[in-house]
């Protein structure tokens, strides 16, 4: 049963646009979201996080947004550029349960037309 | 900075034989993870160590074991391998109070033939 779904497998957009990657959690225990993103044959790179106290945080191009009563976040790359073009994967915690493990979505490719 | 150094990256098995595999963190940092990730998968959670001792654990087989030492390096030990055991292998390490500086590194690619 996957608890962190990503529904949408791949994302084109185009350089200078926005690119909204959305993530649907199940387990209410989940208290901390991750964005990583990862290039083949390379680790997971992290990229923002937010914990469940907050419903949006941002770093620079980066932005979260978290919706807990639909249990869904969502990060937007604003604006897009070709080196952002990668697999994103979200991630969750539950880490006042005292888990500090992430369960993992199945990634998103995303891929940025210059 | 130092990141997390995996080693080997690419190892090639033959099936029934034994891998290791190990993981040094970040330096200071106290907890250790292994992912695994199958091809087209995304990574799911094997196990974790704090401070030398399991902290948690996940879907790993009764064939793979993990310790973390002294050093807060990590070891994976996988024996009697599969074709199935096929996979990306991830390390990664934080502190434990928080997820600060959750950071995976590069990665052990593991193919068993």
């Amino acid at each position: 049963d996957q608890q962190v779904k990503q529904n949408s497998p791949s994302l084109s957009v185009q350089e200078g646009r926005i690119s909204i990657l959305n993530c649907d959690y199940t387990n209410s225990m989940f208290d901390y979201f991750l964005w990583y993103k990862k290039y083949p044959a390379e680790g997971p790179t992290f990229l923002i996080s937010i914990s469940s106290i907050k419903d949006k945080n941002e770093d620079g191009r980066f932005t979260v947004f978290l919706n807990k009563s639909a249990k869904h976040l969502s990060l937007h790359i604003v604006p897009s550029q070709p080196g952002d073009s990668a697999v994103y994967f979200c991630a969750a915690s539950a880490r006042k349960g005292g888990s500090e493990k992430l369960v993992f979505g199945k990634g998103t490719k995303l891929t940025v037309n210059p | 900075a130092a990141g997390v150094i995996q080693s080997p990256r690419h190892l090639i098995k033959e099936k029934r034989e034994t891998a290791t595999l190990k993981c040094y963190p970040i330096p200071r940092h106290d907890t250790v993870y292994w992912y695994q990730q199958g091809p087209g998968q995304d990574p799911q959670f094997l196990i974790s160590f704090y401070e030398k001792m399991q902290s948690d654990k996940g879907s790993i087989p009764d064939r793979f074991s993990a310790q973390q030492f002294s050093d807060y390096h990590s070891e994976l030990n996988m024996s009697s391998l599969e074709l199935g055991d096929s996979a990306l292998y991830f390390c990664a390490s934080s502190l434990f109070q928080g997820s600060y500086g959750y950071t995976f590194g590069s990665g052990t690619r593991l193919t068993v033939v």
